[in-house]
This record gives structure tokens, C-alpha cells and sequence, in this order.
């Protein structure tokens, strides 16, 4: 079974913070990806990777950067955590059709 | 991506089959069916997917008509774990990487 770990279930930081938030897949996957879910804006892609070193924004990659310095590991960073980065993260990995990708079980942040 | 229309909501009872419908009338030929669910509080999982013929896994199994204007899930026996948010979804094959999931059909499975 492909497994996508995060590392971190629930997770409560000080605006300005920095924020690392890791995760790890063992399917030796070339394409992560990392989500937020928030109520009624359903899933948006912050930023996603197709290979180690390279990545590329998705929607809403404002206040957010990442690093892939090895294929099973993408990591999410908020620079200066703010209340509106509340919200369930998500971690995910695919096959090369992009469209059959595996998630893992969500970090939910919270920033006060 | 091709626009597709489930039921908001569907009731079906423990050890019963589950059967999820999907219209995707405007779907293209090279445009794969795939399905998702989520339970609450946690990620999404992914299901099945085909593109023209029926298919099967230890999830569940994916009725695609053979005009291919809609598609069936079916859990052949629903528990009350199968409660969840199921998504249908049609795209191309590495057709970019933002997954638009919609609002999906909101299973509950009773006792």
C-alpha cells in the first residue's frame, strides 16, 4: 500500500512563526503535492513538485515555500505564520498520470 | 476537465451494496473517470478509475455505460467506515496538477 506520512497531526503556533511542515512518501513517486482544505473552498494546491529540487506554484502559493532535497521528502514552510494559514494541510503523492495520487491523513494547523 | 453531477446525498444500509451514480455528459475521449472519497477529518483516498471498460479492486468496483455519459461506484458491502464524501472526477491523463474535487455525494451508512 503507498503510504504518505505527515508528520504532524495537529499542530497550534504564534503568528510570526516560522512553520515547517514535513512529509514523507514511500512509493518513490516523482510528483508531491501540498493542499490546504478549508470549509467551502474545498481543496486548493499551494505548491507541487515533479521531481527532486524542482517545483512549481499552484493557486495560492502566498506566504508559503517548499523544499524537495530528496525524492521521498517534500516539505511545506510557512515563513511568518498568520491567523488566515489556519486551515488542514495536506500531503500528497502521485503517479505519472497526475490524476491517480495518494494522500496522506492531514496536518491541521492552527495560528493564534 | 469535464463537469460532472452527483446526488448531494445517499443513505444506504450496513452490508448492502452502495451505489454512487455520476453524470459526465460532456466527457471527452481521451478523459479518464476517477473516483475519490473522503471521511471526515481526514485526507482524501483515492478509489478507482477507468476509462471505457468496467473495473474492480478490493474497494470497489467502477460501472462506466458505453456511451460513457455516466458511471456508477459500488461498494459491494457498505460498512458504517464507508460513510464518507465520495467524489467523481473526469480528467485527462497529465492534464496538470490541481485536482478539482466539487462537492461530491455525502454517504451515510446506518446500522
Amino acid at each position: 500500500d503507498v503510504k504518505v506520512t505527515q508528520s504532524s497531526r495537529y499542530l497550534v503556533k504564534r503568528t510570526g512563526e516560522k512553520v515547517f511542515l514535513e512529509c514523507v512518501q514511500d512509493m518513490d513517486h516523482e510528483n508531491m503535492f501540498w493542499y490546504r482544505q478549508d470549509p467551502g473552498l474545498g481543496l486548493r494546491l499551494i505548491y507541487f513538485s515533479y521531481d527532486v529540487k524542482m517545483k512549481e506554484k499552484g493557486d495560492i502559493p502566498e506566504g508559503y515555500s517548499v523544499s524537495r532535497e530528496k525524492k521521498e521528502r517534500f516539505s511545506l514552510i510557512l515563513e511568518s505564520a498568520s491567523t488566515n494559514q489556519t486551515s488542514m494541510y495536506l500531503c500528497a503523492s502521485s503517479l505519472p498520470d497526475r490524476n491517480t495520487i495518494y494522500f496522506g491523513e492531514g496536518s491541521w494547523l492552527t495560528v493564534v | 476537465d469535464a463537469k460532472t453531477t452527483q446526488p448531494t446525498s445517499m443513505d444506504c444500509a450496513e452490508g448492502r451494496a452502495a451505489n454512487l451514480p455520476c453524470n459526465h455528459s460532456t466527457i471527452s475521449g481521451n478523459e479518464y473517470v476517477y473516483w475519490y472519497r473522503q471521511i471526515h477529518s481526514q485526507g482524501p483516498q483515492y478509489i478507482i478509475h477507468g476509462l471505457k471498460n468496467n473495473e474492480t479492486n478490493e474497494m470497489a468496483s467502477l460501472i462506466i455505460t458505453e456511451d460513457r455519459k455516466s458511471s456508477t461506484l459500488i461498494l459491494p458491502h457498505a460498512t458504517l467506515r464507508d460513510t464518507a464524501v465520495y467524489y467523481c472526477i473526469v480528467r485527462v491523463a497529465n492534464s496538470g496538477y490541481a485536482l478539482n474535487f466539487g462537492k461530491g455525494t455525502s454517504l451515510l451508512v446506518t446500522p
